[in-house]
């Protein structure tokens, strides 16, 4: 059972460059996040899924894309990074909110826009 | 708009101390109130949490005190040991929102030996 997996854990890229970062989880969740997370801000939320085939925004979608083709995968996509987009990102699942609010959180990757 | 406020932004503490940090709240629609811990590299993962119907909760060497007339709440850790030190975030959730966490700014606590 390995939770939440990220992949990949560090990316350099260039402005304007693209890039899909890959969240897995085993444990049969419905609800998946991605949170981004930069110094003295916390983690803010980028978007969200409630189930297969569906996404939401969150509070800063700006930039970004996903897609949640299967239950247990939330891609996060770049279309064109900027410096801007320079920050750790984790994703989380959590099972059924209603009844249990915990969230688990992946390991994080790290991207560097230079 | 920041709707969670997290104090201070990093503590040092005494092995054996009290660590204390505090939270404060906006949206009263809020019913959930986790407190999560992140060590460095890794993800943040559940420390404990409360809802807003007790004012106390407590888990081994970890409480959280709830004040709801003034929208606070506090992560209370005795004993701090070294092994503490680590990032806390409190954040609040609400139902009908798909359990967005809405995360305070964060407090590095050090625990010196």
């Amino acid at each position: 059972n390995a939770g939440v997996t990220q992949t990949p854990k560090f990316r350099v890229l260039k402005t304007g460059q693209s890039m899909t970062l890959l969240c897995a989880q085993d444990m049969n969740h419905e609800y998946m996040y991605w949170y981004r997370q930069d110094p003295g801000m916390g983690l803010r939320l980028i978007h969200y899924s409630v189930g297969e085939g569906t996404t939401a925004k969150g509070e800063v979608p700006d930039g970004y894309n996903v897609s949640r083709l299967k239950k247990q995968n939330f891609l996060l996509g770049l279309e064109s990074a900027a410096p801007s987009q320079t920050s750790v990102y984790f994703c989380a699942s959590s099972y059924s909110p209603r009844l249990n609010t915990e969230a688990f959180f992946g390991q994080g990757t790290r991207l560097t826009v230079v | 708009q920041q709707q969670v406020k997290q104090s201070p932004q990093s503590l040092i503490v005494q092995k054996g101390g009290i660590s204390i940090i505090n939270c404060a709240y906006e949206n009263t629609a809020f019913d959930y109130f986790p407190w999560y811990q992140q060590f460095p590299g890794k993800g943040p993962a559940l420390l404990i949490a409360i809802r807003p119907d007790v004012s106390e909760k407590k888990e081994g060497r970890f409480t959280i005190s709830f004040n709801k007339s003034a929208k606070q709440f506090s992560l209370h850790i005795m004993d701090s040991q070294p092994g503490d030190s680590a990032t806390y975030f409190c954040a609040a959730s609400m139902s009908g929102s798909a359990r967005q966490l809405t995360f305070g700014s964060g407090t590095q606590l050090t625990v010196l030996p």
